[in-house]
């Protein structure tokens, strides 16, 4: 069965405190995986696509990366305005319907 | 472009009414989804149509029924309310892949319809 993990559920940081989130998948074969961020009372927001195992992306403080088992999505020198749910999902081979995590709850304190 | 757009925002139903949500995208995507979203389940994808005209079955797609009459619009019915359907339900869209490409596209989101059921 597709799966996508989240990890950690939450993560609080002090100003400028880099770390790193963790989406782990199990799909039959994968056609991408996307990054996305969700702030209270809002729609997710498209952040990153990657479809292969070492494939990278950067966007301001934001890198996520790919392998075969899982993604991460670096944080570097957070900002209060980081703070957020990231999400994670996947579309595996053959199937127009895409998985998601449950997410990973991001604070950032000033 | 206002990308994707829910209405209504915001609604109380009582047990056993009905309710019809209406997503709208001028993007000109293909694909339309729907997805409820409820503490600690993510996202969970109710229906979805992969072009006008057509529906396909998500998830959790039990008491809940789907329109997509015209490329733009994707209805979302709810024909006899239960609390257990108390959520904020979000409409996606994105640009169609064919099963058989190895890519996919993202998807827009719309700001989120929250349903409450009494």
């Amino acid at each position: 069965e597709d799966q996508v993990t989240q990890s950690p559920e939450a993560l609080r940081l002090q100003e400028g405190e880099s770390s790193s989130l963790n989406c782990s998948y199990t799909v039959s074969g994968l056609r991408g995986l996307f990054w996305y961020r969700q702030d209270p009372g809002k729609g997710p927001e498209f952040l990153f696509t990657l479809y292969s195992a070492g494939e990278e992306k950067e966007k301001e403080r934001l890198k996520a990366t790919l392998t075969k088992k899982e993604s991460f999505l670096h944080i570097t020198a957070p900002k209060p305005e980081d703070s957020a749910t990231y999400l994670c999902a996947v579309q595996a081979s053959g199937t127009y319907k895409y998985i998601f995590g449950t997410g990973t709850r991001l604070k950032v304190l000033a | 472009n206002a990308g994707v757009t829910q209405t209504p925002k915001f609604r109380v139903l009582k047990t056993g009414q009905s309710m019809t949500l209406l997503c709208a995208q001028d993007m000109n995507h293909e694909y339309m989804y729907w997805y409820r979203q409820d503490p600690g389940m993510g996202l969970r994808l109710i229906h979805y149509s992969v072009g006008e005209g057509t529906t396909a079955k998500g998830e959790v797609p039990d008491g809940y029924n789907v329109s997509r009459l015209k490329k733009q619009n994707f209805l979302l019915g709810l024909e006899s309310a239960a609390p257990s359907q108390t959520s904020v339900y979000f409409c996606a869209s994105s640009y169609p892949a064919l099963l058989t490409s190895q890519n996919s596209y993202e998807q827009y989101f719309g700001p989120g319809t929250r349903l409450t059921v009494t």
